[in-house]
């Protein structure tokens, strides 16, 4: 079954850049969507984009388009999640997720361990 | 912009049923979707096209959807159940969209 392994928890300051990387297990994960959901601590679930794998088609919530990177090196089965300029605000918990399927519009049925990522001012 | 609406918070007593619901009018034309996430840990999707449960999901575990609202519905709940409980659900642009959460209590 696919495990999604996510790169271990970042502490950095403000205007720093940032790439975390999320790998999966299985042959299959170039043949699912795969995207980004942050939690603020304390709060709710935010997806921030996804992009297919084998393709690198890529759409992104519009409040996170501009502000974050996804990309994918499909033959290492891994997805990124980038900033060029980290800002306090984006101190979260980032979740990686599979999708089911290989459409869009499917679940988010496997879940990585998540990334805590800490930015100070 | 697409939202969904749900209840802060749901409280039941160990047995009883407790359900959940998420509003919102994206859910008239797209599908609902149901994640549990105990504290600490990550999500884990319950519920997928408004009442189709994932293999190893409890059946006490069940989905409806009418008109503008989806409903999970946790029949003899238990107290590991207590958890936060989030809906979703897609718009027409092909972006996702959470509702806020609902905190469900055990007495």
């Amino acid at each position: 079954e696919e495990q999604l392994v996510q790169s271990g928890a970042e502490v950095k300051k403000s205007g720093e850049s940032l790439k975390i990387s999320c790998k999966g297990s299985a042959r299959t994960f170039n043949n699912h969507f795969v995207g980004w959901v942050r939690q603020v601590p304390g709060k709710g679930l935010e997806w921030m984009g996804h992009i297919y794998a084998g393709d690198s088609d890529t759409r992104y919530n519009p409040s996170f388009r501009g502000q974050v990177t996804i990309s994918a090196d499909k033959s290492n089965r891994t997805a990124f999640l980038h900033w060029d300029k980290l800002r306090a605000s984006d101190t979260a918990i980032y979740w990686c997720v599979r999708q089911q399927g290989s459409q869009w519009l499917a679940a988010f049925d496997i879940w990585g361990q998540g990334t805590v990522v800490s930015v100070s001012s | 912009s697409t939202e969904l609406t749900q209840p802060p918070s749901v409280s039941v007593s160990p047995g009883q049923t407790a359900r959940i619901t998420c509003s919102g009018d994206a859910l008239s034309k797209q599908y609902g979707y149901w994640y549990q996430q105990k504290p600490g840990l990550a999500p884990v999707l319950m519920i997928y096209k408004d009442s189709e449960r994932p293999s190893g999901i409890p059946e006490r575990f069940s989905g409806s959807s009418s008109g503008t609202t989806v409903t999970l519905t946790i029949s003899g709940v238990q107290a590991e159940d207590e958890a936060d409980y989030y809906c979703q659900s897609a718009d027409t642009i092909g972006t996702w969209v959470f509702g806020g959460g609902t905190k469900l209590t055990v007495l």
